[in-house]
C-alpha cells in the first residue's frame, strides 16, 4: 500500500466547478504539500501545511492530522486550472518528500 | 532570481553513454534533491544533498551517482545509461519545513 493516496486519479470539470481533491496518507508527517504541474511544465509548491487550512486566491487546502487526510479546493474552476496536484508528505522520522501519484484535472470551456 | 535551473532540458542517449545532469539554485539552500518521474508513479528520490560536500542515497539511487561540490550546484551521473533510466528528472531545493522549490525538470530518453 502506497504511503500517500489521492483520489481521484483524473477528474474533469466544468468551468465554473467546485474542485475537491483529496489526499490520505499513513505515515506521521511533519507538513503536507500540495504541489501543480502543468503539461509538459515544471513542477510548483501551492501549499505547505502542517495544521489547519490556507487559501490562496482560489484555492484552499485543509489538513486534519487526526485522521491523516487533506483536501485541495479549488473554487470557480478554469481551464487554465488544469494540470496533475500532487500531494507530498514530510515524514516525522525523515526529511524527504512522500509523494502521491497524482490527481489529472481537466477543466472544460 | 532565478529559482533551480536545470540543464539540459531535453537528452537522447544510447545504451551505454554516460551524461551529467546540472541543478542549480540561486537561494542559498542547503538541502537539495534529485526525483525522477514516471508514468503512474510517484516522484521518486534519487539522492539527495543536505549540505556541501555531502550526498545520500533516496529511494531509487542504482545507476546514478552525485555531487555537490557548490552548495548552489548538485550534479545527478549516469556513467552507463540504461533504457529503464528513461525517465524526467526533476531537481528541487530547500529545507526540512520550508517549501521546496523545483526546477522544470529534464526528459531523458536512453534508446
Amino acid at each position: 500500500k502506497n504511503e500517500v493516496e489521492q483520489s481521484p486519479q483524473n477528474l474533469t470539470a466544468q468551468e465554473g466547478e467546485f474542485i475537491t481533491i483529496n489526499c490520505s496518507y499513513s505515515v506521521g508527517i511533519s507538513a503536507l504539500h500540495w504541489l501543480q504541474q502543468h503539461p509538459g511544465g515544471g513542477i510548483v509548491s501551492l501549499f505547505m501545511l502542517s495544521s489547519g487550512k490556507k487559501k490562496h486566491g482560489r484555492l484552499i487546502a485543509t489538513i486534519n492530522i487526526q485522521e491523516k487526510h487533506s483536501s485541495l479546493h479549488i473554487t470557480a474552476s478554469h481551464p487554465r486550472d488544469s494540470a496533475v496536484y500532487i500531494c507530498a508528505v514530510r515524514g516525522r522520522s525523515q526529511g524527504n518528500l512522500i509523494f502521491g501519484k497524482g490527481t489529472k484535472l481537466s477543466v472544460k470551456p | 532570481n532565478a529559482g533551480v535551473t536545470q540543464t539540459p532540458k531535453f537528452r537522447v542517449l544510447k545504451t551505454g553513454q554516460s551524461m551529467t545532469l546540472l541543478c542549480a539554485q540561486d537561494m542559498n539552500h542547503e538541502y537539495m534533491y534529485w526525483y525522477r518521474q514516471d508514468p503512474g508513479m510517484g516522484l521518486r528520490l534519487i539522492h539527495y544533498s543536505v549540505g556541501e560536500g555531502t550526498t545520500a542515497k533516496g529511494e531509487v539511487p542504482d545507476g546514478y551517482n552525485v555531487s555537490r561540490l557548490k552548495k548552489q550546484n548538485f550534479l545527478l551521473g549516469l556513467e552507463s545509461a540504461a533504457p529503464s533510466q528513461t525517465s524526467v528528472y526533476f531537481c528541487a531545493s530547500g529545507h526540512p519545513g520550508w517549501e521546496a522549490f523545483f526546477g522544470q525538470g529534464t526528459r531523458l530518453t536512453v534508446v
